[in-house]
């Protein structure tokens, strides 16, 4: 298993520019999640899936879409870059959507910087 | 609300001492309690989780966390620092309730260890 993938590992972006992060698992998983990692706060939940065709928002949604077509991918949305985005991004995904006890597993992060 | 805090964001060790990181929580129901670490430039690995079975967890690396309810804590402890544990380290809680998968994260403790 790769567990969970994400890619790209570096962009640079221009403020106003648009792009996907792309977040894949193939543990066939039931939840998904975004996180954003900032110095001094620790991650910050942005928007979870807890199955194809479900989402929700998290503690900071703004700025950011999401999607869950399959059970695999769960890709995030920046529709109009700005600097305060600038972050590292983990996709994270569990076995069963709901259930608080599961190990989340994350990946190898997204390293964002809006200019 | 649920919500953890880590003190010192900063812990320095020498190389085969104790390793003691603070972990405080505060919730309305009993939580369920999580440890990751963080090497450089990676995502995020479980080193361990309190789930109501037992308050006493261990985890991997030598990793132990104890929780206790009358102090609202549930502190990483680590008898022998080893060069490999530096790393940053985060506090995290599920739920509430259990019916949820959110994570709350601290804001991490950043592990030094001297030789």
């Amino acid at each position: 298993n790769a567990g969970v993938t994400q890619t790209p590992k570096f962009q640079v972006l221009k403020t106003g520019q648009s792009m996907t992060l792309q977040c894949a698992q193939d543990m066939n998983h039931e939840y998904m999640s975004w996180y954003r990692q900032d110095p001094g706060m620790g991650l910050r939940l942005i928007h979870y899936s807890v199955g194809a065709g479900i989402t929700d928002q998290g503690e900071v949604p703004n700025g950011y879409n999401v999607s869950r077509s399959t059970t695999e991918d769960f890709p995030l949305r920046l529709l109009s870059a700005a600097p305060s985005q600038t972050s590292v991004y983990f996709c994270a995904s569990s076995r069963r959507g709901g259930r608080a006890t599961d190990t989340q597993y994350f990946g190898p992060g997204t390293r964002l910087t809006v200019l | 609300a649920q919500s953890v805090t880590q003190l010192g964001s900063h812990v320095s060790v020498s190389e085969g001492a104790l390793v003691l990181l603070r972990c405080n929580y505060s919730s309305s129901v009993p939580p369920y309690l999580f440890w990751y670490v963080q090497y450089p430039n990676q995502g995020l690995q479980l080193l361990l989780k309190y789930t109501s079975a037992a308050t006493l967890v261990k985890g991997i690396n030598g990793f132990e966390a104890e929780f206790k309810k009358s102090e609202t804590s549930f502190h990483l402890t680590k008898p022998s620092a080893h060069m490999s544990d530096a790393a940053e380290y985060f506090c995290a809680v599920s739920g509430p309730g259990g019916a949820t998968n959110k994570l709350i994260f601290g804001t991490g403790t950043l592990l030094a260890v001297q030789p």
